[in-house]
């Protein structure tokens, strides 16, 4: 049973470009939350997501969007990057109406931007 | 004012030490507390959960007082496998999780 694969590994963009990041949810669970990890900090909340829709929303610039898929996958979308934007972006899967223990995160995709 | 103070050490302690990590929270209407070990470049795990009385498992006891807004961590006869950056989690109602800063542990043989 795979668990939170996430797409692509590494990125290097440049300012002013625009971004597309995937997630894959562990077999079975139905929601997944995004989370930026600058270096040096913890992981702060970007959104999440279920049944195709934004639940809840961190604090968070409109520069950053999603999308869920019906098989519950999930894309974060970056617009006009900024250097500050350079971090490892995790995806979280879980279970809507579980327990929050019960989340799994992906290994991530590490963002550099020039 | 963050929602999760943590003390980002570095701590370095010898193999076989007690080393112990505090966390504290604003906001006293968060649900539910752990304490995440992430290993360098990779993605947070959880370690264990954390109750107002108290949980062990193993060489690691966590504890939580919501009057002070407050969780421990505690590793007993530390390993060097222990080094690790330990983060400390709460959630609100919506299972939203608010990260610390996370606390760098090194533990030197």
């Amino acid at each position: 049973d795979a668990g939170v694969t996430q797409s692509p590994t590494h990125l290097i963009k440049t300012r002013g470009q625009q971004v597309t990041l995937r997630c894959s949810p562990k077999s079975g669970h139905d929601t997944v939350s995004w989370y930026q990890q600058a270096l040096g900090q913890g992981p702060q909340f970007i959104f999440q997501y279920y049944e195709e829709e934004e639940r809840q929303r961190g604090n968070f610039p409109d520069r950053f969007s999603g999308h869920q898929f019906p098989n519950y996958s999930s894309e974060l979308n970056v617009n006009a990057l900024l250097l500050g934007d350079s971090a490892l972006y995790l995806c979280a899967s879980g279970l809507a109406g579980a327990p929050p223990d019960t989340q799994y995160f992906g290994p991530g995709t590490r963002l550099t931007v020039l | 004012r963050k929602e999760v103070e943590q003390d980002p050490g570095p701590f370095n302690v010898p193999e076989g030490a007690t080393v112990a990590f505090n966390c504290t929270y604003s906001n006293s209407a968060s649900q539910s507390f752990f304490w995440y070990r992430q290993d360098c470049r990779k993605e947070p795990k959880l370690l264990m959960s954390v109750y107002s009385s108290g949980n062990e498992d193993g060489r690691f006891t966590a504890q939580l007082n919501r009057a002070s807004q407050y969780i421990s961590l505690l590793i007993r006869d530390s390993k060097l496998s222990d080094s690790a950056t330990y983060l400390c989690v709460v959630t609100n109602t919506g299972n939203q999780f608010y990260f610390g800063t996370g606390t760098s542990l090194t533990v030197i043989p």
